[in-house]
């Protein structure tokens, strides 16, 4: 169980166009979903946290025009990268909190690779 | 102030042998939690274990073990007997507040590196 799924796993873009990457929590309900970025050979970073039907919060130096956090039912979040850069290129991983349990993980998606070109 | 400090970029240990992976964390909050995941090169984060404040026994978990130091602050990873596929990034986490959003805050990581 508690598995989560993100799509696409790869994606390669030209500068300016706009990308959408998708988290979907398969078996399991999940109120609040999470967007990290790590570049390469750093750590997880926050972006922002997303809950089911209001507004994500964003982390302190997160564009919220650049990083749009849709999170429509309790199943999947969505993050757009709009008017991507080179400099978006990243490894952008979600992970989803189940309802229940405070001593539960996250659980995460298995990321997606983001190169601008 | 970094609230997770992992000090080790890279551990080397031999197969079977066991590996102790230091996390060092700060925090006002008398309850938090504490995790360790493996991120192997495929990039996937895999939860490995968890540690309460209030947990009065060290979390184990099959071959990995916390050793939960609460007055030193420090939550460092036992692995034993290693194997190759344990070769991988580790990240040390914390969440304060269990309750709310629950927001993990990761360390910079430590590279283990596995030889036969």
């Amino acid at each position: 169980g508690a598995v989560v799924s993100q799509h696409p796993s790869w994606v390669i873009c030209k500068s300016g166009t706009s990308v959408k990457i998708e988290c979907r929590s398969l078996d399991f309900q999940a109120t609040t979903m999470f967007w990290y970025r790590q570049f390469p050979k750093q750590s997880l970073m926050l972006m922002a946290t997303s809950n089911e039907g209001s507004k994500a919060t964003y982390e302190q130096g997160v564009e919220k025009d650049k990083f749009l956090i849709n999170h429509a039912s309790l199943t999947l979040s969505t993050l757009t990268v709009t008017s991507a850069h080179p400099e978006d290129s990243s490894f952008y991983i979600c992970s989803a909190q189940p309802r229940q349990g405070s001593r539960e993980t996250q659980y995460f998606g298995p990321g997606t690779r983001l190169l601008v070109l | 102030a970094q609230k997770i400090t992992q000090t080790q970029p890279g551990m080397f240990v031999q197969e079977k042998e066991a590996v102790t992976l230091d996390c060092t964390y700060d925090t006002s909050d008398q309850s938090y939690g504490l995790f360790w995941y493996k991120q192997p090169s495929s990039g996937e984060m895999i939860f490995l274990i968890y540690q309460g404040s209030y947990d009065e026994q060290n979390a184990t978990e099959g071959r990995y073990s916390l050793n939960f130091q609460k007055a030193r602050k420090s939550a460092n990873l036992v692995i034993s007997a290693s194997q190759l596929g344990d070769s991988a990034m580790y990240f040390c986490a914390m969440r304060e507040a269990l309750t709310g959003f629950q927001k993990l805050v990761f360390g910079t990581g430590t590279r283990l590196l596995v030889s036969p």
